[in-house]
Parts: C-alpha cells; structure tokens; sequence
C-alpha cells in the first residue's frame, strides 16, 4: 500500500519568510495529492491540491510542487503570517487499481514568530 | 461550519463501558470516512463507506464497530477499548467515491479511555 512521509516535523519562520513542507510517497501510481491545514483544536481544511498531470499548482500564497519521477511532492508558503501557525497534512491517493482513500503523513506544525 | 457534524465532542469511557459516536453530513455526499488521530501520528483511516455501503476496512479492530444506515448518517460503535485507543475520531465526507475529492471533516470526538 502507500506510504508518505513528510518533513520536517515542525518548522519555525518569522513572519514574512518563506515555508516549505516536503513529502514523498512510495506508490508510482499515485495521482491525486492534496493539502490540509488543522489549526489547534479545530477540524482539517483542505487548502490546495494538485493532481498528476500538472507539476506545479499556485493559489496567492501557496504554491504545491509535484515531482512524479523523484516521488515527491512539497507545499511552499511564501511571506508567511501568524495566521499561517497550524499543522500542515500533505496526503496521496493510490491509483485506481489501489485503495481509493488517502493516505496521510504526519503532518508539520509550523509556527510563524511575529 | 464545513456541513459535517460529530457528536459527542469529548467522551470519557471506561475499558468495560459501550458507547457511540455520532456524525451526520448534510452535504448530500455519497462518500462517508472515520479517521483516527493521535498525537504526532499521521491521520488513520479506518472505514470508508460509499452509498452507506463499506468499502475499505483499514485492518480496524473489532472493538470498533461501524455502521452507516444511509448516506447522511455514521456512527461508531466502541466496546471494550483500550487505553491506547484515546485519540480524536474524525469523521469526514465527500461528495465523490473514487478518493480523489475534497475531504470536509468533522470538529471530531476526543476520547479518552480510562
């Protein structure tokens, strides 16, 4: 089955820097790869995610990364705010002959020094 | 409020007591999920129902016991659980059944087993 995982663990910017979150998967037949965001004591949102057929995706501050080849796939935040503080989900689908629901890695919390 | 609602928010049960939890959905999805999430611990799947009918099992034990009466509606019933089995149990949905759509979660149940 799949496998992601993610790094780092945690992550600490001052505002204004830049953020980025790696993971990698282990299913070459993987084509869906999404992005939560949780902030403490609140439910997951997705924020952005991005399918196999593209290698980039971009919405204001946040930008997903694809690398089909390496496996690998990463969330960048770009002038970071403290309302960015929270723990970051990346996840990947199996293929369609795999098992249909995500699979999550274990997230990043990532704090924003004002 | 993403549309998706779990109730209780906190539990506190003893390792001999039985009790459920409780998610409705008024999405009008077709996809229903409980996930499982412990502290620095990707999210787990553990059930995935479409059109209220199973379709993953993720190797759950049978001290959780789920059951879906139609689309709109999920609970899980516990018995006899362990202490390791405290965690927030996240119920989500989604409009599709193929994986590869937005997940919108549940403010999720905290339980604690004494």
């Amino acid at each position: 089955g799949e496998n992601v995982e993610q790094h780092p663990s945690t992550l600490s910017v001052q505002e204004g820097d830049s953020a980025v979150i790696k993971c990698t998967y282990s299913d070459s037949a993987s084509n869906y790869f999404p992005w939560y965001k949780q902030e403490l004591g609140k439910r997951p949102q997705l924020i952005i995610d991005i399918r196999s057929n593209v290698g980039e995706k971009k919405d204001q501050r946040i930008a997903v990364t694809l690398n089909k080849t390496a496996k690998h796939f990463s969330l960048h935040i770009t002038e970071t705010q403290p309302e960015d503080s929270a723990v970051y989900f990346c996840a990947a689908r199996e293929g369609d002959t795999g098992r249909r629901a995500l699979t999550f890695g274990s997230g990043t919390r990532l704090q924003v020094q004002p | 409020e993403t549309g998706v609602t779990q109730t209780p928010r906190h539990l506190v049960m003893g390792m001999t007591n039985k009790k459920s939890l409780k998610c409705e959905q008024h999405l009008g999805h077709n996809a229903m999920y409980w996930y499982k999430q412990s502290a620095k611990k990707p999210l787990e799947l553990m059930f995935v129902y479409n059109f209220k009918e199973q379709t993953e099992n993720n190797s759950v034990p049978s001290r959780f016991s789920p059951e879906c009466p139609n689309s709109s509606h999920l609970f899980l019933h516990l018995h006899t659980l362990q202490p390791e089995d405290s965690a927030l149990y996240l119920c989500a949905s989604s409009q599709g059944t193929n994986g590869g759509e937005k997940l919108f979660f549940g403010s999720g149940t905290q339980l604690s087993v004494l």
